[in-house]
């Protein structure tokens, strides 16, 4: 199971920013946050992800609770192209070039439909 | 450069039938995982092959299997097809398998009459 809490679904105006939560609160401390979207008809796509620290590149910012049990993944300026499933994960960090078991394996909940709106 | 490529992009089978999906990791990449999404749903995890050899299996029936080649390529194959087995599967590769960040193709849609 995954083990997140996303709301179903948001709404944003094409413009504003979309400040999308996650809850993590069984969160281990050598866990990170991880976020992915999915377009209609596409594979997911990598967004950002943070350990303790804020986060922010290209795509969003990640906002991580000083308690690590949530995070607010923020698209600062929603287009229509970013409406997507949006998906929160919580996986080990990296476990080096050999690293057995099943890092390949990112467990995705239902995610966080945002529909951006003209 | 080419991203994940996945063939065939669609297909339609029937129940009983078998299916190979095929899977080209990005240039360099040498760690390949399959999920399947079934309508509605998250993608699930169904297998991770690093270096030719499988470093992770999902809670998957042996129907499926998987293999990776010297070039890093990947095969899905499901055999005994299910109405249950339509889904979109998804093909992911890293660099190594510890790597955190995966880029997934845009999948191979697989329908069973």
């Amino acid at each position: 199971d995954a083990k997140t809490t996303q709301p179903p679904s948001m709404d944003c105006a094409e413009g504003r920013a979309a400040n999308l939560p996650c809850n993590h609160s069984t969160i281990s401390g050598n866990e990170y946050v991880y976020w992915y979207r999915q377009i209609h008809s596409q594979g997911p796509q990598y967004i950002i992800h943070g350990l303790k620290n804020n986060e922010t590149n290209e795509m969003a910012s990640l906002i991580i609770t000083e308690d690590r049990k949530s995070s607010t993944l923020i698209l600062p300026h929603a287009t229509l192209r970013d409406t997507a499933v949006y998906y929160c994960i919580v996986r080990p960090a990296r476990g080096g070039m050999n690293y057995g078991g099943s890092q390949g394996n990112l467990i995705f909940g239902k995610g966080t439909k945002l529909s951006v709106k003209p | 450069d080419a991203g994940v490529t996945q063939s065939p992009t669609h297909l339609i089978k029937t129940r009983g039938q078998h299916v190979t999906l095929r899977c080209s990791p990005i240039s360099g990449h040498k760690s390949v995982s399959w999920y399947q999404q079934v309508l509605g749903q998250g993608p699930q995890f169904i297998f991770q092959y690093y270096e030719k050899e499988e470093r992770g299996r999902g809670n998957f029936p042996d129907r499926f299997s998987a293999r990776q080649f010297p070039n890093y390529s990947s095969e899905l194959n499901v055999n005994a097809l299910l109405l249950g087995d339509s889904a979109l599967y998804l093909c992911a590769s890293t660099a190594f398998s510890g790597a955190n960040v995966l880029t997934f193709g845009a999948g191979s849609r697989l329908t069973v009459l």
